[in-house]
């Protein structure tokens, strides 16, 4: 079964409008946390934002929140204001446990395209 | 701080041939990450290094080895390349903070091709 999924494999939006990528996990781990990253065309991953399992409050980033459905097993990304620049593809990640090592588990992307 | 480097850019290799991703973070983190992405897909994890000296296989570590040659250094042997190792490989460090979070940082990647 697949850990990550992101159902939504490419979306449009409108320059200065809101949109939301969708992204569902799946572990019975209690501590695990769960990231957004965003790789341009140009191939770097950046990291966007980070949501702890434990965090009571959806996290924040400037433009960028994170919605944070725990029952639901959903960690959707809110970004505001869309920007020609935030074309790019967007990857949820989890990673699970406490351990050391920290291992991401990626989902297989949503490529946006913000038209003007 | 430059972050996360990798070298090289970009590599073409004849099936058989050997190769070393070299990977260098400045930030002092203890876990280092190999990762591949293969088109149209997220990145899956080779092998990672929890701290120096220690080294683990993830998810499709057949066909490579690793070295943590010291606390800043990561790197990826490709022993005899195969065309289903045509990829772009990231290297990754992180490291765990007091309040329990932690985010990993990524390099600009290595784009490999295996003719």
């Amino acid at each position: 079964a697949q850990k990550i999924t992101q159902t939504q494999p490419g979306m449009f939006v409108q320059e200065k409008e809101a949109v939301t990528l969708d992204c569902t996990y799946d572990t019975s781990d209690q501590s695990y946390g769960l990231f957004w990253y965003k790789q341009p065309s140009s191939g770097e991953m950046i990291f966007l934002i980070y949501q702890g399992s434990y965090d009571e409050q959806n996290a924040t980033e400037g433009r960028y929140s994170l919605n944070f459905q725990k029952a639901r097993k959903s960690a959707n990304l809110v970004i505001s204001a869309s920007q020609l620049g935030d074309s790019a593809m967007y990857f949820c990640a989890m990673r699970e446990g406490r351990d050391s090592s920290y291992k991401l588990i990626f989902g297989s992307g949503t490529r946006l395209l913000v038209r003007p | 701080n430059a972050g996360v480097t990798q070298t090289p850019k970009f590599q073409v290799l004849k099936t058989g041939q050997s190769m070393t991703l070299q990977c260098a973070q400045d930030m002092n983190h203890n876990s280092m990450y190999w990762y591949r992405q293969d088109p149209g897909m997220g990145l899956r994890l080779i092998y990672y290094s929890a701290s120096e000296g220690t080294t683990d296989k993830g998810e499709v570590p057949n066909g490579y080895n690793v070295s943590r040659l010291n606390k800043r250094e990561f790197s990826l042997r490709l022993e005899s390349a195969a065309p289903s190792q045509t990829s772009v490989y990231f290297c990754a460090s992180s490291e765990k903070y007091r309040d329990g979070t932690d985010t990993q940082y990524f390099g600009p990647g290595t784009r490999l091709t295996v003719l």
